[in-house]
């Protein structure tokens, strides 16, 4: 099993120019994420699918939208890019709604918006 | 939003040293887990702790969940330089769906 995959690997944008971050799990996961990872910061949640044909915006979902496309999937698209968007993106899964779950993070797509 | 303190920000320690690192929250939590993040990966979970007191090993790595439910800490004995990453704690939020908050990390170097 691959787990979660991310593509692409590596990006460069210029602002106004708009993408779309694919992400696919295939641990047959409920639940799918999408953080951004900045420097001093952490992880910050940006939007989150709980099921397949839900999605719930995270703590910075400003600047982004997303798709569940079905279950496997999860886009996160950013229709007109900024330098503040410059960050390392990572797809995470779980199964979603008990308490003891984990998490399953993708290995990231850094992006940079000049 | 809610916030986690964690220290130290960034150590460097020799091969076979001991590390300690900690965690605090001005809120409860009920869920606090610890992640490791290896240079161009994404986290992998390390320990996760359910209960107030509570105390969990794996391996050379051993964390507890703080009594008052507003801290942790995380060890590890013997470092190895396969111990080099970032380690971020993180608390499950009470009012969301699985949604995990994550603290600011610390960075571990270890010298050979």
């Amino acid at each position: 099993n691959a787990g979660v995959t991310q593509t692409p690997k590596f990006q460069v944008l210029k602002t106004g120019q708009s993408m779309t971050l694919q992400c696919a799990q295939d641990m047959n996961h409920n639940s799918m994420y999408w953080y951004r990872q900045d420097p001093g910061m952490g992880l910050r949640l940006i939007y989150y699918s709980a099921s397949e044909g839900t999605t719930d915006k995270g703590e910075v979902p400003n600047g982004y939208n997303v798709s569940r496309l079905n279950k496997r999937e999860f886009s996160l698209r950013l229709e007109s890019a900024a330098p503040s968007q410059t960050s390392v993106y990572f797809c995470a899964s779980s199964n979603g709604g008990r308490v003891q779950e984990t998490q399953y993070f993708g290995p990231g797509t850094r992006l940079l918006v000049l | 939003g809610q916030q986690l303190n964690q220290s130290p920000q960034s150590m460097f320690i020799q091969e076979g040293e001991d590390v300690s690192m900690n965690c605090t929250s001005s809120s409860i939590f009920n869920t606090w887990l610890w992640y490791k993040q290896d240079p161009g990966e994404g986290p992998v979970l390390l320990i996760a702790l359910y209960k107030a007191g509570e105390l969990t090993s794996n391996g050379r790595l051993t964390a507890q969940f703080g009594i008052t439910r507003k801290d942790s800490f995380l060890n590890i004995s013997a470092s190895i330089p396969s111990d080099v990453g970032i380690y971020f704690c993180a608390v499950r939020n009470s009012g969301g769906y699985q949604k995990v908050t994550f603290g600011t990390g610390t960075k571990l170097q270890v010298i050979p």
